[in-house]
C-alpha cells in the first residue's frame, strides 16, 4: 500500500516570498504523484501531476515540483506567491496504473500581506 | 465540459432522516470515487467504483452508509438514517485512467 506524510499542517509565508510544502511518500511499488489545492468552500483542483519522464514537473499558477525517488519526496514550490494562493494543500500518490490516490492530511498555506 | 456535477450542494436534515447525495461523473470517465471531509478526519475515501462496479467500500463507515451507480453516467451515496456525526462535505471525483481524478463541487451536509 501507499501513503503520504506532509510534514507541515500550516505554512504562513509573506507575499511575493518563496514556499516550499513538503510531501514524503511511502510505497513498495512505482508511483504517481499529485497535488491538490482547495480552495475555501471548493472542491480539490490538480494543481500538477508526475506520471513519467522528467522529474521536474510544473503546474497551474506557478506551481512546480520535483520528484525526487531516492528521497521519496514529492515537494511543492514557488518562488512568489500571491495572496490568492492561500488554501489547503493536498499530495496524493497511486501506484502506475491505478485510479485510487492516497491523500496526505493536507497543509494550510496563509498568505501575509 | 461541465466537470463532475453534484447535487444538492446544500443540504440540511434533521437526525433520523434519510439522506441521499448524487452525482453525474465527466462523461468518458470509468472511475468514481466518493470521499467525505471533516475538521477532525481530513479527506476519507468512502467507496469507489470500476465500470460501475464497486471496488472498494471499506471507508464506508456503516451499514447506515450505501453507494450505487447503476449506470456510468449516475451514482448515489445514500444516508439512512442520518446523524449529526455524519455532518461533512461529500466529494465526488472520476477519472478515466491515472492521470489524477477531478473533483466535483461537494456537498454540505448538515444533520441537525
Amino acid at each position: 500500500a501507499q501513503s503520504v506524510t506532509q510534514l507541515d499542517s500550516q505554512v504562513p509565508v509573506f507575499e511575493e516570498a518563496p514556499v516550499e510544502l513538503r510531501c514524503n511518500y511511502s510505497s513498495s511499488v512505482s508511483v504517481y504523484l499529485f497535488w491538490y489545492v482547495q480552495y475555501p468552500n471548493q472542491g480539490l483542483q490538480l494543481l500538477l501531476k508526475y506520471l513519467s519522464g522528467s522529474t521536474l514537473v510544473k503546474g497551474i499558477n506557478g506551481f512546480e515540483a520535483e520528484f525526487n525517488k531516492s528521497q521519496t519526496s514529492f515537494h511543492l514550490r514557488k518562488p512568489s506567491v500571491h495572496i490568492s494562493d492561500t488554501a489547503e494543500y493536498f499530495c496524493a500518490v497511486s501506484s502506475t496504473g491505478a485510479n485510487n490516490l492516497f491523500f496526505g492530511t493536507g497543509t494550510r498555506l496563509t498568505v501575509i500581506p | 465540459d461541465a466537470g463532475v456535477i453534484q447535487s444538492p450542494r446544500h443540504e440540511v436534515t434533521e437526525m433520523g432522516q434519510e439522506v441521499t447525495l448524487r452525482c453525474k461523473p465527466i462523461s468518458g470517465h470509468n472511475s468514481l470515487f466518493w470521499y467525505r471531509q471533516t475538521m477532525m478526519r481530513g479527506l476519507e475515501l468512502l467507496i469507489y467504483f470500476n465500470n460501475n462496479v464497486p471496488i472498494d467500500d471499506s471507508g464506508m463507515p456503516e451499514d447506515r452508509f450505501s453507494a450505487k451507480m447503476p449506470n456510468a453516467s449516475f451514482s448515489t451515496l445514500k444516508i439512512q438514517p442520518s446523524e449529526p456525526r455524519d455532518s461533512a462535505v461529500y466529494f465526488c471525483a472520476s477519472t478515466s485512467g491515472a492521470g489524477g481524478q477531478i473533483f466535483g463541487p461537494g456537498t454540505r451536509l448538515t444533520v441537525l
